[in-house]
């Protein structure tokens, strides 16, 4: 079983719409969360961290649940510079190995 | 921007020839990985090193070595480059903050073999 597993799309969103991603994890002891996003033929940059809590930045809002093992991310008003692939990250705590998922394409268009 | 460069940025070269990448960063960190990307199998490890001449395996190993001789650079060589390594190579490093490290990652080198 994979580590990290996400739904790899392509999500296909009219600009102004909201789309959500899952990302499921299966280590129970994983204690860091990460979105990054990755434009074609460029390096993962991180878009946000992911808290206990839940956190938002923006048009951009993460969730953690830690009962069911997954991660989520919430894109409102989408605009034509969202459309990337998003990658779910996690890292087991006292550990510095990151254990990426494969990633979910999203396409917003006109 | 955590200060990563990788050399070269694009390569291609024959079945069979040594080829080695080049990390380097400017800001002392620790922590300094390779992963290679290919299509349907996203980011994979394929060594990382937490200080000078202390490396370990990633899941992806068989037919790299590195070396990290300097704290600033981290270098990963293929001995005998084989078709199935065409991919696009990626250095990171972590960095610690708000209690969690976080990783953050040089642009990438293309390698293609022939």
């Amino acid at each position: 079983r994979k580590e990290v597993e996400q739904d790899p799309g392509p999500f296909n969103v009219p600009e102004g719409a909201t789309v959500a991603f899952n990302c499921t994890y299966s280590n129970s002891a994983s204690q860091s969360f990460f979105w990054y996003r990755q434009d074609c033929r460029k390096e993962p940059k991180l878009l946000m961290s992911v808290y206990s809590s839940g956190n938002e930045d923006g048009r951009f809002t993460a969730q953690l649940n830690r009962a069911s093992q997954y991660i989520s991310l919430l894109i409102r008003d989408s605009k034509l510079s969202d459309s990337a692939t998003y990658l779910c990250v996690v890292n087991p705590r006292n550990f510095n190995k990151f254990y990426f998922g494969s990633g979910t394409k999203l396409n917003v268009k006109p | 921007d955590a200060g990563i460069t990788q050399s070269p940025r694009h390569k291609v070269t024959e079945t069979g020839t040594p080829v080695t990448l080049r990390c380097h960063q400017t800001e002392n960190h620790r922590y300094m990985y390779w992963y290679r990307q290919d299509p349907g199998h996203g980011l994979r490890l394929i060594h990382y090193s937490y200080g000078v001449k202390d490396t370990d395996k990633g899941e992806v190993s068989d037919g790299y070595s590195v070396s990290r001789s300097k704290t600033e650079d981290f270098l990963l060589t293929l001995e005998s480059a084989t078709s199935s390594q065409t991919s696009v190579y990626f250095c990171a490093i972590s960095e610690s903050g708000d209690n969690q490290e976080t990783q953050y990652f040089g642009p990438g080198t293309r390698l293609l073999v022939l």
